[in-house]
């Protein structure tokens, strides 16, 4: 089975610091991985997704990158602002299966 | 708004009553999931329609559990005889047809209350 852990489960920066968020996953035979975001009490939104393919993938100031070789992936959060402060969650799929693993997250709070 | 809709976005309901949720998924993705979200946690899988094919069901779906698709376009998720253990946020999310980037979208949730 698919395990996906997130580390810091926690996160605190000042405004305008960059910060990087890390995933690590077990079953590496994985076809594509999703980075969310999630605000209290909301559902999830999709912030992007990499493909087996890809080493990065990028979106104004998000910046995602894959190792399936060392089961990993990062999240870069480039100048953060205060509206970025939310749980953010990974999740990737297993071989053979269409449903994603998650992350218990990293929350984050950039502080003003 | 051509997002995942769910409704209700909230119940609250008593031990032991029969709750359905709802969920539309965005036009033309065929294939559509439901999760479970506790507290502090992550998504958890439920079960997997493609069309109206319910094709991947987890353990976690109790014989209490049954989601249905029946024209492979809105799905329902029913929870019978409900427990405290119930509660929590419902989640749906559809992606497009095998072939592609199969990025999942969500929607806003149902938030379960079983008091």
């Amino acid at each position: 089975k698919q395990e996906v852990t997130q580390i810091p489960a926690a996160l605190s920066v000042p405004e305008g610091e960059n910060l990087v968020l890390n995933c690590s996953f077990t079953d590496s035979a994985i076809y594509n991985l999703q980075w969310f975001r999630q605000d209290p009490g909301k559902g999830l939104t999709s912030l992007l997704l990499i493909q087996s393919s890809q080493r990065e993938q990028t979106s104004g100031r998000l910046n995602a990158s894959l190792d399936k070789s060392s089961g990993r992936s990062t999240l870069y959060i480039a100048a953060s602002q205060p509206g970025d402060s939310a749980t953010y969650l990974c999740a990737a799929p297993q071989t053979g299966a269409n449903n994603l693993f998650f992350g218990t997250g990293t929350r984050l709070t950039v502080i003003p | 708004d051509t997002g995942v809709s769910q409704d209700p976005r909230h119940k609250i309901t008593k031990r032991g009553q029969n709750v359905t949720f709802r969920c539309d998924p965005i036009s033309e993705h065929n294939r559509l999931y439901w999760y479970r979200q506790t507290l502090g946690q992550g998504p958890e899988f439920l079960t997997y329609f493609q069309n109206e094919a319910q094709l991947e069901k987890s353990r976690l779906l109790s014989d209490r559990f049954s989601a249905e698709r029946p024209k492979g376009s809105f799905s329902t998720l029913e929870i019978q005889r409900t427990e405290q253990g119930d509660s929590a946020m419902y989640l749906c999310a559809s992606s497009p047809r095998p072939g592609g980037k199969n990025e999942q979208f969500f929607g806003p949730g149902t938030r379960l209350t079983v008091l």
